[in-house]
């Protein structure tokens, strides 16, 4: 089977960089996704993961370590408009499976 | 571009009902999936089809079928609702193959009551 750990909350104020760590545990592993959710809304695909490394896209960073089945989320230059949930996803073989997602709150 | 198309959006149903939710999408893909969410449980796998005509069992199925009878289409069918069926409904596609698979394309989301 397959599981993913991920903290359920993380504050932060606006202007700031927050870092949301997920590790996994699974068979026949492919590569890590992230997804932002807001409330209400569907998930949107942010980054993918299918090799060590550091992958940006604006604001936002995502790095994966396949040996240590970590990976994690960074946004910088935190903005209100980021407070949301945020769910990292595995791939093996043809099923994505998602994390339990990280409330991410941005204080002014 | 509509991506893809949830329909209905909301919906109340008595127990023992039934239903189908559509889920279309317009961007040729291979593979179709349908998940549930529920608060503080994130996204459960239900049923999944990696091409038309075939489909497959997911992490929660039971209670659930699915019919993909056209590329584009993914049905998933409710025969009998229970009120632990209340939930929020998502249908997500995604390309074959590689990367490709690592990036879902979801609906806006069914929100099913059931009472």
């Amino acid at each position: 089977g397959q599981s993913l750990e991920q903290p359920s909350e993380v504050t932060a104020v606006e202007g700031a960089i927050v870092q949301i760590n997920c590790t996994y545990q699974t068979s026949g592993f492919y590569g890590l996704s992230w997804y932002q959710q807001h409330d209400g809304g569907a998930p949107t695909f942010l980054s993918y993961n299918g090799l060590d490394g550091l992958e940006e896209t604006g604001r936002f960073s995502s790095f994966l370590s396949r040996s240590d089945s970590y990976g994690y989320l960074l946004l910088q230059e935190l903005q209100m408009k980021d407070s949301a949930s945020y769910f990292c996803a595995v791939k093996g073989s043809y099923i994505p499976t998602f994390g339990r997602g990280t409330s991410l709150i941005v204080h002014p | 571009n509509a991506g893809v198309t949830q329909t209905p959006k909301f919906r109340v149903l008595k127990t023992g009902q039934s239903m189908t939710l559509l889920c279309a999408q317009d961007m040729n893909h291979e593979y179709m999936y349908w998940y549930r969410q529920d608060p503080g449980m994130g996204l459960r796998l239900i049923h999944y089809s990696v091409g038309e005509g075939t489909t497959a069992k997911g992490e929660v199925p039971d209670g659930y079928n699915v019919s993909r009878l056209k590329k584009q289409n993914f049905l998933l069918g409710l025969e009998s609702a229970a009120p632990s069926q209340t939930s929020v409904y998502f249908c997500a596609s995604s390309r074959s193959g590689g990367a490709a698979l690592g990036e879902l394309f979801f609906g806006e989301g069914s929100r099913l009551t059931v009472l």
